[in-house]
């Protein structure tokens, strides 16, 4: 059964402040990795999709990296922003010829004023 | 605007009452897919398609069907709806890796 894990589950952050999560997923048929945000009452946003091991991806304060080999990926925020509260996915996709996607349950941040 | 609409966004309706729930997209998506979410077990997926005629089981497939007919429709189809199908549902579709969600299906099986 594949497994995709997302920590920690909950996070407060003071606004200004610095952040990161983790994603850890199957190091093995490994094809590539989404990051989604997720605000409530709305659908899932795309960040950012990775496929090469090494890969560092940014997109204003929030960037994220990638290891293949280890099976893991870590989500940055640089000085949080009150806007930046949401719930953070991470998705495994498999290059087993099967194209399923695997969600995390997601990294739920709050800032705090 | 490119989107993916999905229909109805809200319905109640009883075990074994036979459903459909359309997704449509507009942005040429070759890859589309269904998911629902539950409390704690975050997003999984039902079914997906790489291409027109071409379905595939996700992880919780049992209790659902998909058709491909023609690229920009993925309805998802409960034949015989149950309670534990009580969930809110979202279609995704995608070209090169990025999906795009629908606005979400919140669906209750009495």
């Amino acid at each position: 059964i594949l497994n995709v894990e997302q920590s920690p589950q909950s996070l407060h952050v003071q606004e200004g402040d610095s952040t990161n999560f983790t994603c850890s997923f199957p190091s093995s048929n490994f094809y590539a990795l989404h990051w989604y945000r997720w605000e409530t009452a709305k659908s899932p946003e795309a960040l950012f999709v990775m496929t090469l091991n090494g890969d560092e991806k940014k997109k204003g304060r929030i960037s994220a990296t990638l290891n293949t080999k280890e099976g893991y990926s870590y989500l940055y925020i640089k000085g949080s922003q009150p806007e930046d509260s949401a719930t953070y996915l991470c998705a495994y996709e498999s290059g087993n010829r099967d194209d399923k996607i695997i969600f995390g349950k997601g990294t739920r941040l709050h800032i705090l004023p | 605007e490119a989107q993916v609409t999905q229909n109805p966004r809200y319905l109640i309706t009883v075990t074994g009452k036979k459903l459909t729930v359309t997704c449509s997209q507009n942005m040429n998506h070759e890859y589309m897919s269904w998911y629902r979410q539950d409390p704690g077990l975050g997003l999984r997926q039902i079914y997906y398609s790489m291409n027109v005629e071409v379905t595939d089981k996700g992880d919780v497939p049992e209790g659902y069907k998909v058709s491909r007919k023609e690229k920009r429709n993925f309805p998802l189809i409960l034949e015989s709806p149950s309670p534990n199908q009580t969930s809110l549902y979202f279609c995704a579709s995608s070209q090169w890796g990025e999906q795009y969600f629908g606005p979400g299906t919140r669906l209750t099986v009495t």
